[in-house]
């Protein structure tokens, strides 16, 4: 067990629709990272945040945003969803701000279904 | 921008058996680290192993080892005496270790290579 905790483990929504999945990071870990996972583009990197702010953009959709809150937990929101936004949604969180040195811990992942 | 790539999709091999999953990156950095990560069917993914671009050593935990090549930009993974349990699907990953953009936080997969071990 990674002490990640992301939730739903699955979703199941229709097209335009929007979701939120929510990622508790391991205690005492101040990042937060998003990462998608579909057939097609592999494991991509969206977001990270540190400490309560935005620290580094990777290839997130103008229709996805994240944020963190003060008890550090966080949140990814999908809308207009498309059906290409099916993927597997993995958080993981790391103790610092992200130097290459400090273990990224994933949690389980959210399976986002659209149909 | 760096690249990572791992050009064999599966990967079989005997119980007890040795095997070698390979990938190779493209950088233009000099300092940086290495993974290679599992996803079993479980899904969540384990750190396996970490490589830091620096050392010439090549790291090892139990029966997991790799054979990091910096001049070919390659970085192998062994597994030695294979179990059941090793089959997943194995990623190798580039993280840079230069803060200069802030994008040290970023792992840069491979495709993956789904390793079979066959009883």
């Amino acid at each position: 067990d990674s002490g990640v905790t992301q939730t739903p483990k699955h979703l199941i929504t229709a097209t335009g629709q929007r979701v939120t999945l929510r990622c508790s990071p391991r205690s005492g870990d101040l990042s937060v990272y998003w990462y998608q996972q579909s057939l097609d583009q592999g494991l991509q990197f969206l977001i990270q945040y540190y400490n309560g702010e935005e620290r580094a953009k990777g290839n997130i959709l103008e229709r996805f945003s994240a944020q963190q809150f003060p008890d550090l937990h966080s949140e990814l929101n999908l809308s207009s969803l498309e059906l290409g936004d099916s993927a597997l949604y993995f958080c993981a969180s790391s103790v610092g701000s992200g130097r290459a040195w400090e273990p990224l811990h994933f949690g389980n992942g959210t399976r986002l279904t659209v149909t | 921008a760096q690249t990572v790539t791992q050009s064999q999709p599966e990967m079989s091999v005997q119980e007890a058996e040795t095997v070698t999953l390979s990938c190779t990156y493209d950088t233009s950095e000099s300092d940086y680290y290495l993974f290679w990560y599992k996803q079993p069917p479980s899904r969540q993914m384990i750190l396996v192993i970490r490589q830091e671009a620096y050392k010439q050593q090549n790291a090892t935990e139990n029966r997991f080892s790799v054979n990091f090549q910096k001049a070919a930009k390659s970085f192998s993974l062994k597994i030695s005496d294979s179990q059941l349990g090793d089959a997943a699907m194995y990623f190798c990953a580039y993280r840079s270790l230069n803060d200069y953009s802030g994008n040290t936080g970023k792992l840069i997969f491979g495709q993956g290579t789904t390793l079979q071990v066959k009883p």
